[in-house]
């Protein structure tokens, strides 16, 4: 079993759809990253949460310490939200490490 | 201030050869990593340097994998010689300091091995 899990693996929604992309973690964390990749390998930081919820634009990104699990909403969806959105756990104590997701493929159609 | 450069963007060398990338981490930034990404997983770790001393090489390919950081700035990873499972994206990512908030990452380097 993988530290740092998401589901769904694979999603696609329609222009305009509030989408959910959930991130589950085994590990101790100092902080939680969330990550979008478009095509083409570059990653882009969206955010990094330790405790509450941020949002910034469309995107809101929450975090549960005690249940250890995170999410990713998008409002108002569009084609450009079109990535792979990546979890990455960045592991309390002496050596931390940068623990990452599999990653979610999300595709908005017009 | 300017992000992570990296190059080159893709790569396509046959089995056996050598290859090198390169990464150039935003200034002042003393913790550098490269990940190998292959097609349809997360980024994992190869090596991780502060300054340029290694953290941690745990899951790098000893055998056919090198890395440095000589100067503590500009970095270069190896393969030698390549195999086709090495086909993947390289990542380098740096941030301020070891497990520092704000990690930056750059674009990648894409390699096809045939």
């Amino acid at each position: 079993k993988n530290e740092v899990e998401q589901s769904p693996q694979n999603l696609t929604a329609q222009e305009g759809e509030f989408i959910t992309i959930n991130c589950s973690y085994s590990v101790g964390i100092s902080a939680l990253h969330w990550l979008q990749q478009h095509p083409g390998g570059g990653i882009v930081s969206l955010f990094m949460l330790s405790s509450g919820k941020k949002k910034h634009g469309r995107l809101i990104a929450t975090i549960n310490i005690q249940e250890k699990h995170s999410s990713l909403h998008i409002t108002a969806s569009h084609p450009r939200d079109s990535a792979v959105y990546i979890c990455a756990a960045l592991t309390q104590g002496g050596s931390e490490k940068l623990v990452f997701g599999k990653g979610m493929k999300l595709t908005v159609n017009p | 201030e300017a992000g992570v450069a990296q190059s080159p963007r893709y790569k396509i060398i046959e089995k056996r050869q050598s290859v090198a990338f390169w990464c150039n981490p935003i200034s002042g930034h003393a913790t550098l990593y490269w990940y190998q990404q292959i097609l349809g997983q997360g980024p994992k770790l190869l090596i991780q340097f502060q300054n340029n001393g290694v953290v941690d090489d745990s899951q790098l390919p000893k055998d056919r994998f090198s890395a440095e950081r000589l100067k503590g700035v500009d970095s270069t990873l190896k393969i030698q010689p390549a195999k086709l499972e090495d086909s993947a994206v390289y990542l380098c990512a740096s941030s301020l300091t070891t497990g520092a908030f704000g990690y930056t990452f750059g674009s990648g380097t894409r390699l096809t091995v045939v």
